[in-house]
């Protein structure tokens, strides 16, 4: 049974750039949400996926947007890189948009110089 | 203030003792609880999902949960080496805007030592 696969494993980028992180969920899974944990930090929401829309949004800018597909997987892209965007990128699948819980995968490791 | 408070730690502890980590959160609204677990360079691991107050038991791991006190634990007994990680307390609400969203503690380490 497939976990929460992430692509890539690493990225770096310069400031100013844009990215695209991808996931696929848990097999059985529908929705999809994305998190960043910044170095010593617990993970932060930043938005959830489900039925290919935009459900739920955290304290981050537009720079910071999203897809979902109708296979269940996923897009991050996050336009005009900053410093600051420097973290591991999470991605967590769950069954339904309510209160089941989230499995995570291992994250994309980004690296903005 | 943090909605969710977690001491970082570090915590050290020899093999074999009963580890205690502990949470405390602001949001009333909150109801379900959970801690994860996360080695290096891995994503986090659920390891106790519990749902308002009371305990839950899971093998060697009891997570407790005191929405009087707002406060959250989790105790490892006979603790070994392997369950030397990050260990991270969460909590979301019951519906609405909650569902997806999970606010996380700043996480605890944990080293087992032989």
């Amino acid at each position: 049974d497939a976990g929460v696969t992430q692509s890539p494993t690493h990225l770096i980028k310069t400031r100013g750039q844009q990215v695209t992180l991808r996931c696929s969920p848990k097999s059985g899974h529908d929705t999809v949400s994305w998190y960043q944990q910044a170095l010593g930090q617990g993970p932060q929401f930043i938005f959830q996926y489900y039925e290919e829309e935009e459900r739920q949004r955290g304290n981050f800018p537009d720079r910071f947007s999203g897809h979902q597909f109708p296979n269940y997987s996923s897009e991050l892209n996050v336009n005009a890189l900053l410093l600051g965007d420097s973290a591991l990128y999470l991605c967590a699948s769950s069954l339904g948009a309510g209160n089941s819980p989230l499995h995570f995968g291992n994250g994309t490791r980004l690296t903005v110089t | 203030q943090k909605e969710v408070e977690q001491d970082p730690g570090p915590l050290s502890v020899p093999e074999g003792a009963i580890v205690s980590l502990n949470c405390t959160y602001s949001n009333s609204a909150f109801q379900y609880f959970m801690w994860y677990r996360q080695y290096s360079r891995k994503g986090p691991e659920l390891l106790m999902y519990t749902y308002s107050s009371g305990n839950k038991e899971d093998g060697r791991f009891t997570a407790q949960v005191d929405k009087s006190s707002k406060y959250i634990s989790l105790f490892i007994r006979d603790s070994q080496p392997s369950d030397s990680a990050t260990y991270l307390c969460a909590s979301r609400g019951a519906g609405g805007t909650s569902y997806g969203k999970l606010t996380f503690g700043q996480g605890t380490i944990l080293t087992v030592h032989p």
